[in-house]
């Protein structure tokens, strides 16, 4: 089993909204990210988790607000969006993450998010 | 920090041939490449990788090709059919470093009928 579930498939929110992002993984992978995703572009990184602690922040602003639960669960949490925020946000999950072994990331199908 | 550039951005290929995608980067302590797959409305999905102690992989028709003095890597496909069109992402990472996976522009891939 490689599936990283991500929930909901789209959403749409409107600026004063407050949603969340929720992604899952059975594959006992220590490390998780979110991934932000333009038309026609490759994937940004926005943040990643290992161990379920927070290692990477790439200068996200503050109105996305990541969480880890425990190791199989990573969550986006969205709150005073920008239009310019839509987008498709992907999890991925590999092993092992800063630990010199450089395994598979194993994306989801991605949440497609509107911004109105 | 590592650049990835890929190309060509776009690539149409008749139904049947083989189509090849080349990417470069910059860091020579990167030593992991793998290469994704995107459909329309999907998630990238991992379709081959290969690591820097190895020359080349083959995994039915697809293959990828390592040259780490010259820092190139490349994404072979034969025989082509439909369902390989989409979009393909190059991807590298470096050790010890961030462990970031660092894209590549993406490359169009049309198969024509």
């Amino acid at each position: 089993d490689t599936e990283v579930t991500q929930t909901p498939k789209h959403l749409v929110m409107g600026m004063t909204n407050k949603k969340s992002l929720k992604c899952e993984q059975h594959m006992g992978h220590r490390a998780m990210y979110w991934y932000k995703q333009k038309a026609k572009k490759p994937p940004e990184l926005m943040f990643v988790y290992s161990y379920e602690k927070l290692s990477i922040n790439e200068s996200v602003p503050s109105r996305f607000s990541p969480e880890c639960p425990n190791s199989s669960l990573l969550n986006l949490h969205l709150h005073a969006l920008q239009p310019e925020d839509s987008a498709l946000y992907l999890c991925a999950s590999s092993q092992a993450y800063s630990l010199g072994m450089n395994t598979e990331a194993f994306f989801g199908q991605g949440t497609r998010l509107t911004v109105v | 920090g590592e650049n990835v550039e890929q190309h060509p951005s776009t690539l149409s290929v008749q139904e049947g041939d083989s189509a090849v995608i080349k990417c470069t980067y910059s860091d020579s302590a990167s030593n992991y490449f793998p290469w994704y797959k995107q459909e329309l409305g999907k998630g990238p999905q991992l379709i081959i990788d290969i690591r820097s102690n190895v020359g080349e992989k083959k995994d039915q028709r697809i293959a990828v090709t390592l040259n780490k003095t010259a820092k190139h890597f490349s994404l072979h496909i034969t025989e082509t059919q439909p369902e390989d069109s989409a979009v393909y992402f190059c991807a590298a990472l470096r050790p010890n470093r961030d462990d970031k996976i660092i894209f590549g522009k993406g490359t169009r891939l049309h198969i024509l009928p």
